[in-house]
């Protein structure tokens, strides 16, 4: 089936670094979501991104549309200890009527 | 809103057992899911559901069973309870008609242990 390579599989970092991930996919997407899942608990969006080349912003994150339709990426400014938790891409194809999830980038941030 | 709630939180359950997790929503969304995430991995679709009587199987149906008598609720039933299937399931919820896109909205997860 159709999958999302998302990189970093994991990232350990210290508090106020910046954090950059990606999610790429072997074939066109019309729509790229951003969730976050924090430790136990479910999935949450964080942002979605609807066109090719749309840079979208949600506080301290920002996610940007690939041109090629192909990719995402995922920027974190000045993190957080409570960033913390794993880092979702998915994304609809032409046509699909069910989400692609990615296979998460866990975000560790030490003080 | 509630949004989607899930029950149990969690269970263990002997092999062979049946149980069934209950998933609601409050937000008069078509799409439900069911999905279940092994420990250190992604998200995996069981099955989904586009409306009150339609089911269709996802990536990983086998083992599991699910019915859509309403709007509302999506259980997902394990009939003979095997340690594969020690997990934690998530249901989500969507309505792509409303929104411009399909953004899935999740509920808290149940864990699953099967020992």
């Amino acid at each position: 089936g159709q999958q999302l390579n998302q990189s970093p599989q994991s990232m350990f970092i210290q508090e106020g670094e910046d954090v950059s991930m990606n999610c790429t996919s072997s074939s066109i997407f019309n729509t790229w979501l951003w969730y976050k899942q924090d430790p136990g608990e479910g999935p949450v969006l964080l942002i979605a991104l609807y066109k090719a080349g749309e840079l979208t912003s949600n506080g301290r994150l920002t996610a940007q549309f690939g041109i090629t339709r192909k990719d995402s990426f995922l920027n974190i400014s000045a993190s957080i200890p409570s960033d913390v938790g794993i880092y979702f891409c998915a994304g609809h194809s032409p046509g699909a009527d069910k989400l692609i999830f990615g296979t998460g980038t866990r975000l560790q941030v030490f003080p | 809103n509630a949004g989607v709630t899930q029950t149990p939180k969690f269970r263990i359950l002997k092999i062979g057992q049946s149980m069934t997790l209950q998933c609601a929503q409050d937000m008069n969304h078509n799409y439900m899911y069911w999905y279940r995430q092994d420990p250190g991995m992604g998200l995996k679709l069981i099955y989904y559901s586009v409306g009150a009587g339609i089911t269709d199987k996802g990536e990983v149906p086998n083992g599991y069973n699910v019915s859509r008598s309403t709007t509302e609720d999506f259980p997902l039933r394990l009939e003979l309870a095997a340690p594969s299937q020690t997990s934690v399931y998530f249901c989500a919820s969507s309505n792509p008609y409303r929104e411009i896109t399909e953004t899935q909205y999740f509920g808290p997860g149940t864990r699953l242990l099967v020992l």
